[in-house]
């Protein structure tokens, strides 16, 4: 069955160093994969997405890469402020188009930036 | 959130009761989802519709779970009866097709949070 696992639960780092976030996947072959960041009492809020032929997105102090041989995703907060503590998902998804628009979603890691 | 309305935001109710979760989303989006959320299990997508039509239901645990999309701004999720072991926050979620930055992504409201005692 398809599988998508998230590295840890929860990662604590200091303020000003960069948090990296890990997504694996089985049984899968996604043509994009998406990171979503959620606040408490609220609802995902969509940050990155990133197709099967790329490599690399950035945006701001926020980068992902995907590696669809190694079937994962690292997910990068440079220079991190205790603003970006919150709970990041990865969701993949086979791609546009009717049912394709459907997106299965990791459980999340819970980021902590201590100042 | 601002894209799509759900209400109530909070609903306690007692094993057995009937439960109606509302979605009213912006115009311009293609397809609905509701997810549900619980810790153990995470966000679980229970169905999607698309253009109104239900596409895939496969999420939704067992006959007691209903969805309707009577019109493009309008959705529910009715819960009957309902059991303890329901209890989770409930998103719905929208998809809105083309514009740039927007595509291929979904949008959330903010959840009603569902306690069945």
């Amino acid at each position: 069955s398809q599988k998508i696992e998230q590295n840890s639960e929860a990662l604590n780092i200091q303020e000003g160093k960069t948090a990296t976030l890990t997504c694996n996947y089985t049984n899968y072959s996604p043509a994009y994969l998406q990171w979503y960041r959620q606040d408490p009492g609220r609802g995902p809020v969509f940050l990155l997405l990133i197709r099967e032929n790329e490599k690399e997105k950035r945006k701001e102090r926020l980068k992902v890469t995907f590696d669809t041989t190694l079937k994962q995703s690292l997910f990068h907060i440079t220079a991190s402020q205790p603003a970006d503590s919150a709970t990041y998902l990865c969701a993949l998804s086979l791609g546009s188009g009717g049912s394709n628009y459907k997106l299965t979603f990791g459980k999340g890691t819970l980021l902590t930036v201590n100042p | 959130d601002a894209g799509v309305i759900q209400s109530p935001r909070h609903e306690v109710t007692e094993m057995g009761q009937e439960v109606t979760l509302r979605c009213k989303p912006i115009s311009g989006h293609n397809s609905l989802f509701w997810y549900r959320q619980t810790m153990m299990r995470g966000l679980e997508l229970l169905i999607y519709f698309n253009n109104n039509v239900p596409i895939d239901d496969s999420g939704m645990p067992e006959d007691r779970f209903s969805a309707k999309m009577p019109n493009a701004s309008f959705s529910t999720l009715k819960i009957q009866p309902s059991e303890p072991r329901d209890s989770a926050v409930y998103f719905c979620a929208i998809h809105q097709a083309g514009g740039a930055g927007r595509k291929d992504t979904q949008y959330f409201g903010p959840g009603t949070r569902l306690t069945v005692l």
